[in-house]
């Protein structure tokens, strides 16, 4: 069964710091790996994909890293600002069954002053 | 880059009612799109595929005649709730690809009394 399971839960930081949020997959067969972010009450809003080749790619302040090997990857937020408060969703494309998405549960991130 | 929209945002109805929703592509063209449901703090769950000019795919579990979708041109899915009940209340979201990206509408919240 494919799989997506992301760490921590939630996580508070202070305005400035930096934060790394993670995820592990067990999707076969692998088409890409997409970081959304969705703000309270709005759709998930699309920050990287990465497919098979790619090891890391930025978006501004934020950088995703994948380890297909270990069937891994994670999101780094530099220098967080208040408006980076949301909750931040791994999402693993698979190839297999007209490109059907899994979606993790999400990491509920707090920036506070 | 590339916007779906969903109409309404934000609906109460009385249980019994049926509740049409909106899903646009609004400068692309989707012969497929996606409806999902988010409860509280959980992930988005897959409703059925959108299929412009046929049949809309169910997920296991998901009612047909309960949700009925038609996808009436490139750029248009509807979502109708039959005979809302309470606990249908969640939030949807419907979804486009345009290339290897999905993007995903504004969500639309139902409240039903």
């Amino acid at each position: 069964k494919n799989q997506v399971e992301q760490s921590p839960q939630s996580l508070i930081i202070l305005e400035g710091k930096n934060c790394t949020l993670q995820c592990n997959y067990t999707v076969s067969p692998f088409s890409n790996l997409r970081w959304y972010k969705q703000d309270t009450g709005r759709g998930p809003v699309s920050l990287t994909i990465m497919t098979f080749s790619e090891n890391t790619k930025s978006n501004g302040r934020y950088t995703a890293t994948l380890d297909a090997d270990t069937k891994q990857s994670s999101l780094h937020i530099t220098a967080s600002q208040l408006s980076d408060s949301a909750s931040y969703i791994c999402v693993v494309s698979s190839t297999g069954g007209g490109n059907k998405l899994t979606f993790g549960t999400g990491t509920q991130l707090k920036v506070e002053l | 880059g590339a916007v779906v929209s969903q109409h309404p945002s934000r609906v109460i109805c009385k249980s019994g009612t049926s509740v049409k929703i909106e899903c646009r592509s609004l400068d692309f063209q989707a012969t497929t799109m996606f409806w999902y449901r988010q409860f509280p703090k959980q992930s988005l769950m897959l409703m059925a595929t959108s299929n412009e000019g046929s049949k809309a795919t169910y997920e296991q579990g998901v009612e047909k005649d309960k949700f009925l979708i038609n996808h009436a041109s490139l750029t248009l899915s509807t979502l109708t709730v039959t005979s809302a009940h309470p606990e249908d209340s969640s939030f949807y979201i419907c979804s486009a690809p345009n290339g290897d990206t999905q993007y995903f509408g504004p969500g639309t919240r139902l409240t039903v009394l």
